[in-house]
């Protein structure tokens, strides 16, 4: 019973590195967001996807770009790396349809340090 | 000002007490809300959808104000292991907003 698998769980990076989180869930999620996470400031949404093949922005999406090429994986990619972007990252998914089409489901988080 | 927001807390109660957070939200075209419940380093789960009619779930209780544009949630009886970090959450067609959290620490 996997639902929302993220990877990697932790990531050290040197500043100008390039990465990329995988967000998969199993739940045929229509619907999937990344967020971000920083003391004081709660859960920010970065991208989201309403379906395979389209993302839009989020409210702090400078520096981040995403991909939804499947419909169970959504992709945060960080081309250059600054220490601002040390956070941890959630990804969610909701289906978007039936009674509980509005339930975010979350990922266990990715633990992302930039130096 | 944030589109929903908290008091940040920490709210320090005594084993058995009643406790009420509320949520503010400034986006009148807001149409469904939330509270999660996040534990130190885990992911939000969900802990209530918060309906205009109310809801309740056992020790939990969520009412939702829309002339007022404010959410609460009611813990009756509160345990140790209710001490956690609680997030309001408004749903604005596909995006979800997040207050900053409230942190409960329920003393023994």
């Amino acid at each position: 019973n996997a639902g929302v698998t993220q990877t990697p769980k932790f990531r050290v990076l040197k500043t100008g590195q390039s990465m990329t989180l995988l967000c998969a869930q199993d739940m045929n999620h229509e619907y999937m967001y990344w967020y971000r996470q920083d003391p004081g400031m709660g859960l920010r949404l970065i991208h989201y996807s309403v379906g395979e093949g389209t993302t839009a922005k989020g409210e702090v999406p400078d520096g981040y770009n995403v991909s939804r090429l499947k419909k169970q994986n959504f992709l945060l990619g960080l081309e250059s790396a600054a220490p601002s972007q040390t956070s941890v990252y959630f990804c969610a998914s909701s289906s978007g349809t039936g009674l509980a089409k509005n339930i975010q489901y979350f990922g266990a988080g990715t633990r992302l340090s930039v130096l | 000002r944030k589109e929903v927001e908290q008091d940040p807390g920490p709210f320090n109660v005594p084993e058995g007490a009643t406790v009420a957070f509320n949520c503010t939200y400034s986006n009148s075209a807001s149409q469904s809300f939330f509270w999660y419940r996040q534990d130190c380093r885990k992911e939000p789960k969900l802990l209530m959808s918060v309906y205009s009619s109310g809801n309740e779930d056992g020790r939990f209780t969520a009412q939702l104000n829309r002339a007022s544009q404010y959410i609460s949630l009611l813990i009756r009886d509160s345990k140790l292991s209710d001490s956690a970090t609680y997030l309001c959450a408004g749903l604005t067609t596909y995006k979800y907003i997040f207050g900053t959290g409230t942190r409960l620490k329920v003393l023994a």
